[in-house]
């Protein structure tokens, strides 16, 4: 049993390109994320999705986009990579379709550098 | 944004002592948990506390929280190096929002 699956694990990308950070969970989780760690600033969410089909912006979406490929996967997007988006970002997920009161499953970070 | 705010910031003790971290909080809450950060690797869940209750356990693990006063702290009893780790609270209404963490140094 994987758990949450992200991919790459590591990654640098010039400024301006793009670039799609994978993720998927055997755990048959209703509700999956996208979180960015900086230094300082703790997780910060990017994006959610509650349900299979449904996506939602969290704290720091700008510069972001996702798809809900099917209840499985949750990939992330950068279409233009800026130097502020060099971070750790962790995918995760839970059972309920509410965030709210759940254990909250996390992957082990995509460390992305963007110069 | 309402973000839970841990005290202190680094902590180091030695092997066999207690470790005790607080989190602040702005707003009310429906829950508050703690996880658990190592090195280079996920977040792992260790504990929820609901609103209405006031302590918890899990084996070394006691949580309490003060909604009157906004806070909760984590305890680890008898600590050991492989406590060594950074420690979150994760305030939870209707979404959950981390603090910046508390990293603990275990010395053996």
């Amino acid at each position: 049993n994987a758990g949450v699956t992200q991919t790459p694990k590591f990654q640098v990308l010039k400024t301006g390109q793009s670039m799609t950070l994978q993720c998927a969970q055997d755990m048959n989780h209703n509700s999956m994320y996208w979180y960015r760690q900086d230094p300082g600033m703790g997780l910060r969410l990017i994006y959610y999705s509650a349900s299979e089909g449904t996506t939602d912006k969290g704290e720091v979406p700008n510069g972001y986009n996702v798809s809900r490929l099917n209840k499985r996967e949750f990939s992330l997007r950068l279409e233009s990579a800026a130097p502020s988006q060099t971070s750790v970002y962790f995918c995760a997920s839970s059972e309920s379709d509410r965030h709210s009161g759940n254990t909250i499953y996390f992957g082990e970070g995509s460390w992305l550098t963007v110069v | 944004s309402q973000q839970g705010e841990e005290d202190p910031q680094a902590l180091s003790i030695q092997e066999g002592e207690n470790a005790t971290m607080n989190c602040s909080y702005k707003t009310s809450i429906n829950n508050l948990q703690w996880y658990r950060q190592n090195s280079g690797r996920g977040l792992v869940h260790l504990i929820l506390i609901r609103s209405n209750e006031r302590e918890k356990h899990s084996g070394r693990l006691r949580v309490t929280l003060d909604t009157s006063k906004k806070s909760s702290s984590l305890l680890i009893t008898a600590s050991r190096a492989a406590d060594t780790a950074s420690y979150f609270c994760a305030t939870d209404t209707d979404k959950l929002i981390f603090g910046t963490g508390t990293r603990l140094q275990v010395f053996p």
